[in-house]
Parts: C-alpha cells; structure tokens; sequence
C-alpha cells in the first residue's frame, strides 16, 4: 500500500496570505489527523476527522481550519498567514474501523510533512 | 490535565550499549501509550503501543517498552544501541475520552559510534 501522501512538501508564503495544504490517507483509512511540529513547542494537536466529520480540535485559533472528503483525502487551510505559523506541518492517518472508543487503540501513519515558511 | 512527560532533551550513549529513553505521563483512566520515531527530514514512525496486558511491550527495530503503573511511567529501551537509532523520540498517550493524541517534547537519542 502507499503511504501517507502530503503535498506540497515546501511551500514560502508571506504574512497575510492564506495556505492549503493537501493530504492523502492510506487507501482504507478513514481518520486524518493533523499536527503543528516546531522546534519550540514539538507536536501540537490540530484536528481530526473522521467520514468527512471533525471530531476533535486542538488549541489553534480559528484562521486554522480543515476538511475530509468522501474519499478520506483531507485539506487544511491557514488563512492570514503569521510568522510564528512556519512549521512542519505532518498529517497521519489511522485504520479506524468505527468511530467508537475501540478507536483510541490504533497507532498513526505519519505523512512527511509540508514544511511551510512564513516570511 | 492529561499530560506527557519526556525528562529529558537529549540522551547519548555509546554503540553496544544499553539506552533507555524515559516517558512519565498522568491521564484521568486507563493510558494508551505509544513511542514513535523521526529520522531527520522523515515523518514519524510508530514503535510500539500499550493498551494493556503484559506491562513489557515489545516494538519495531529490537525497541521495548516497559509500562508502570504506580510510577506513571512508559519508559523506552533497547539492550544494544546501534548508531542507526540516532534520532528523535516522541511519546504519546491518548485520552480515551476524546481520541486525541498528547505528546511529549521529544527526546533526541545520539548514539556515539
């Protein structure tokens, strides 16, 4: 199987713009999770979702926003872009088979990253 | 407030060596505790997990782990380290209640040939 596919791996925007980035799960997989990972503050947590519903969200203000597609890809958005956004920013997807607590036993499979630069 | 702990930013140790790399965490019910890895410019890897049963979990790469309870603690090991295992360290442990991921700082393992 292919695995966690991210795209754009590097991306140089400027404060104020606003950023998409893509990731496509592993075929089978149905919960998408997103991560912040900075030198400073490691990996922060910003949303999961699972069949197209987000199910939990971290501690990120509402310029970071996300969706899941039919067919398990997912996006998030940054808009008004600010430097202290430059980060690593990793999705994972995990084979979960219902969205009940049994969920929580599943590891993740990481993508590489989209390494995003604000300048 | 469910949290991870990873002690310590950095752990050397020579190669043949055993190395152990510490986690402590505090969770309101039972912990699902993971370790993954990131090699430099990759995405992270999963190790190994505990949900329950044996408090020795044995992972990917020759790596265990060895869950406690009373120390609050998930400490990861390898008997022999090998210079290939320089990298960095995340432990995590999921709050049950709302599936979230919480993660520790990260522990950078250089292993010293």
């Amino acid at each position: 199987k292919a695995g966690v596919t991210q795209t754009p791996r590097y991306l140089i925007k400027t404060r104020g713009q606003q950023v998409t980035l893509s990731c496509s799960p592993i075929s089978g997989h149905r919960s998408v999770s997103w991560y912040q990972q900075t030198p400073g503050q490691g990996l922060q947590f910003l949303f999961e979702y699972f069949s197209e519903t987000q199910r939990n969200k971290g501690n990120f203000p509402g310029r970071f926003s996300g969706r899941q597609f039919s067919n398990s890809r997912s996006e998030m958005n940054v808009s008004t872009l600010e430097l202290g956004d430059s980060a690593l920013y990793l999705c994972a997807s995990s084979p979960l088979r219902t969205s009940g607590a049994s969920s929580s036993y599943n590891e993740q499979f990481f993508g590489p990253g989209t390494r995003l630069t604000v300048l | 407030a469910q949290s991870v702990a990873q002690p310590e930013d950095q752990v050397n140790v020579a190669e043949g060596n055993p190395l152990t790399v510490k986690c402590t965490y505090s969770v309101s019910g039972n912990p699902y505790l993971f370790w993954y890895v990131q090699y430099p410019n990759r995405g992270l890897q999963f190790l190994l997990k505990y949900i329950t049963g044996d408090n020795l979990v044995k992972g990917s790469y020759g790596f265990e782990a060895e869950f406690n309870k009373s120390q609050t603690s998930f400490h990861l090991k390898k008997p022999s380290a090998l210079v290939s295992d320089s990298a960095l360290y995340f432990c995590a442990v999921r709050d049950g209640g709302n599936y979230q991921l919480i993660w520790g700082a990260g522990t950078k393992l250089i292993i010293k040939p």
